[in-house]
């Protein structure tokens, strides 16, 4: 069956500008979370979505939003975009949301978000 | 808040020589810990989980990891490894305590792990 897609794979943006990523989980997953990858800061959460709800949030600024479609899709944006959001952003599906007994995370292969 | 500390940034080892790749963490409930590996352009792929029970657990493409809960570590190993396992490894926590966490999950932050032929 198809892994996580994410698009684009590769984006230029400068300063001040707006972005937005898209990310489809496999069939049948309900729960998306994002994480941004930096050489700097390593992988952080940024969000996660299940049944079009936000249920975690992670330790960045309001710039960084996202939202999740009736079929699962997910997007995330991020606003006014500063040099210091270059990064890797990666997006992973699970079947269900935090059950007991830990869900796996499936993995896309990321966006990978340049600010000049 | 929880945490999880990878102490090399780099390994090297030999082709057919044994490999471990350390991780400890440090979470306030029970630790459910993971390990991900990350080939280059690519998103991270699961290797193993332990959650409860047998403190040794056997993954993906021959890697197991003990974990030691005195000692608050979950060291990644293999008995002979490849050069295709040349890759950036990742460990990661979740607070099994937490019924709120979701997928939220703490990485470290990466060990290289180098295997010459």
């Amino acid at each position: 069956k198809a892994g996580v897609t994410q698009t684009p794979r590769y984006l230029i943006k400068t300063r001040g500008q707006q972005v937005t990523l898209s990310c489809s989980p496999i069939s049948g997953h309900r729960s998306v979370s994002w994480y941004q990858q930096t050489p700097g800061q390593g992988l952080q959460f940024l969000f996660e979505y299940f049944s079009e709800t936000q249920r975690n949030k992670g330790n960045f600024p309001g710039r960084f939003s996202g939202r999740q479609f009736s079929n699962s899709r997910s997007e995330m944006n991020v606003s006014t975009l500063e040099l210091g959001d270059s990064a890797l952003y990666l997006c992973a599906s699970s079947l269900l949301q935090g059950a007991s007994g830990a869900n796996v995370l499936t993995f896309g292969a990321g966006s990978r978000l340049t600010v000049l | 808040a929880q945490s999880v500390a990878q102490p090399e940034d780099q390994v090297n080892v030999a082709e057919g020589n044994p490999l471990t790749v350390k991780c400890t963490y440090s979470v306030s409930g029970n630790p459910y810990l993971f390990w991900y590996v990350q080939y280059p352009n690519r998103g991270l792929q699961f290797l193993l989980k332990y959650i409860t029970g047998d403190n040794l657990v056997k993954g993906s493409y021959g890697f197991e990891a003990e974990f030691n809960k005195s000692q608050t570590s979950f060291h990644l190993k293999k008995p002979s490894a490849l050069v295709s396992d040349s890759a950036l490894y990742f460990c990661a926590v979740r607070d099994g305590g937490n019924n709120n966490a979701g997928n939220m999950l703490t990485f470290g932050g990466g060990t290289r792990l180098m295997v010459k032929p």
